[in-house]
């Protein structure tokens, strides 16, 4: 069964930066799209960024130019590199299998990201 | 962009009852259309995709229906573990929207 874990949540002042991982079993990451989603606190589910197996690149209009997402495949790691941090990013982010044409399975348990100063 | 609009946004409901959920898209995406269930402090579970598809592993007391710009989530005979938030998606087009999610609550 296919498991993919997040990290590197935390605290950051609005204007840094922060880069989430997703390690991946198997060769999730090389041979599957993946994507981020968000959850901000009491909110609802809010889609972030896909990168599909070719490379190919996808953001949500808020996270446009400040958020990258890229993979290592000889890691099986999935990336969101998180630049020009703002409040409103403040969210649980959650990295998720995802099967074409976009639907997310699995989840990851989710990284918490609060953008405070 | 696509706007996915779920009503209603919470209902209270009894163990067995009969609950349905109706997600309407602001423009025709065919049966591109996913549903999810989450459990307080739980990441998201896919339940149906492609509209009416069965994820592998959900009960089947869980269907969906629709195509075009109106889709419904149905739950047969509410089981406890059964009241959590559920939330409709698109795939038709970037960028991927969600519905807003409806809480089913006990009565």
């Amino acid at each position: 069964e296919v498991q993919v874990v997040e990290s590197g949540g935390g605290l950051v002042q609005p204007g840094g930066s922060l880069r989430l991982s997703c390690a991946a079993s198997a060769s999730t990451v090389s041979s599957n799209y993946m994507s981020w989603v968000r959850q901000a606190p009491g909110k609802g589910l809010e889609w972030v960024s896909l990168i599909y197996s070719a490379g190919s690149t996808y953001y949500a209009d808020s996270v446009k130019g400040r958020f990258t997402i890229s993979r290592d495949t000889s890691k099986n790691t999935l990336y969101l590199q998180m630049n020009s941090l703002r409040t409103e990013d403040t969210a649980l982010y959650y990295c998720a299998g995802t099967r074409s044409p976009g639907w997310f399975d699995p989840w990851g348990q989710g990284t918490l990201v609060i953008v405070s100063s | 962009d696509i706007q996915m609009t779920q009503s209603p946004s919470s209902v209270s409901a009894s163990v067995g009852d009969r609950v349905t959920i109706t997600c309407r898209a602001s423009q025709v995406i065919s049966s591109w259309l996913a549903w999810y269930q989450q459990k307080p402090g739980k990441a998201p579970k896919l339940l149906i995709y492609d509209a009416s598809n069965l994820q592998s592993g959900v009960p089947s007391r869980f269907s969906g229906s629709g195509s075009g710009t109106n889709f419904t989530l149905t739950i047969t005979s509410l089981q406890p573990e059964d009241f959590a938030a559920y939330y409709c998606q698109q795939a038709n087009s970037f960028p991927l929207t969600f519905g807003g999610g409806t809480k089913v609550e006990i009565k």
